[in-house]
């Protein structure tokens, strides 16, 4: 069975500095990992995506994650934060075929 | 293009009683999924339905939740009758396609089981 761990569930950053919210998975096939943000009383946005192709995805807002097949990863980060991507993460995944599953979440909180 | 629509926003009932969600989805999308996001937890999927077909209710606990997608647009959950334990936001998103494609969430009904 497909499975997502997101380890923390908290991150603080300062302002300006670069922040890295982590996520690692478990599939048995080739997975489609998605990243998606939900701010307080609104529903969940999607970020970025990745299918297949290059390991650096970009998306929204500034966003990148690498996917690292060996280590079976898909960190988010930005180079320097703002203190409006205060919001929970959330980390999916899904195989060919199987369900979507995502992770728990982790609250980041960006200090002015 | 207009987002994923919800109603009710918010629902209070109480415990054995029953109710209804209603989510449209965006036009065009084929694929519909409902979302159970109990506090502090990542969303759980219930139902996945392929145009008006179920693809997955795998996790739908069927003996009081029912979901429905006559003509493959609009789609309703229920429960009945709630439980505490339901209380939960509950999510629709739509997409495309059912497996590469991004999902767009609507705004979720927040329902209180007393």
């Amino acid at each position: 069975a497909q499975s997502v761990a997101q380890p923390e569930d908290q991150v603080n950053v300062a302002e300006g500095n670069p922040l890295t919210v982590k996520c690692t998975y478990s599939v048995s096939g080739n997975p489609y990992l998605f990243w998606y943000v939900q701010y307080p009383n609104r529903g969940l946005q999607f970020l970025l995506k990745y299918i297949t192709g290059d390991n650096l995805v970009k998306g929204s807002y500034g966003f990148e994650a690498e996917f690292n097949k060996s280590q079976t990863s898909f960190h988010l980060k930005k180079p320097s934060a703002l203190v409006s991507d205060s919001a929970l993460y959330f980390c999916a995944v899904r195989d060919y075929g199987q369900n979507f599953v995502f992770g728990p979440g982790t609250r980041l909180s960006v200090l002015p | 293009e207009a987002g994923v629509a919800q109603s009710p926003r918010y629902k209070i009932i109480e415990k054995r009683q029953s109710v209804a969600f209603w989510c449209n989805p965006i036009s065009g999308h084929a694929t519909l999924y409902w979302y159970q996001q109990i506090l502090g937890q990542g969303p759980k999927l219930l139902i996945q339905f392929q145009n008006n077909g179920v693809v997955d209710d795998s996790q739908l606990p069927k003996d009081r939740f029912s979901a429905e997608r006559l003509k493959g647009v609009d789609s309703t959950l229920k429960i009945q009758p709630a439980k505490l334990e339901d209380s939960a936001v509950y999510l629709c998103a739509s997409s495309f396609d059912a497996y590469q494609e991004t999902q767009y969430f609507g705004p979720g009904t927040r329902l209180l089981v007393l």
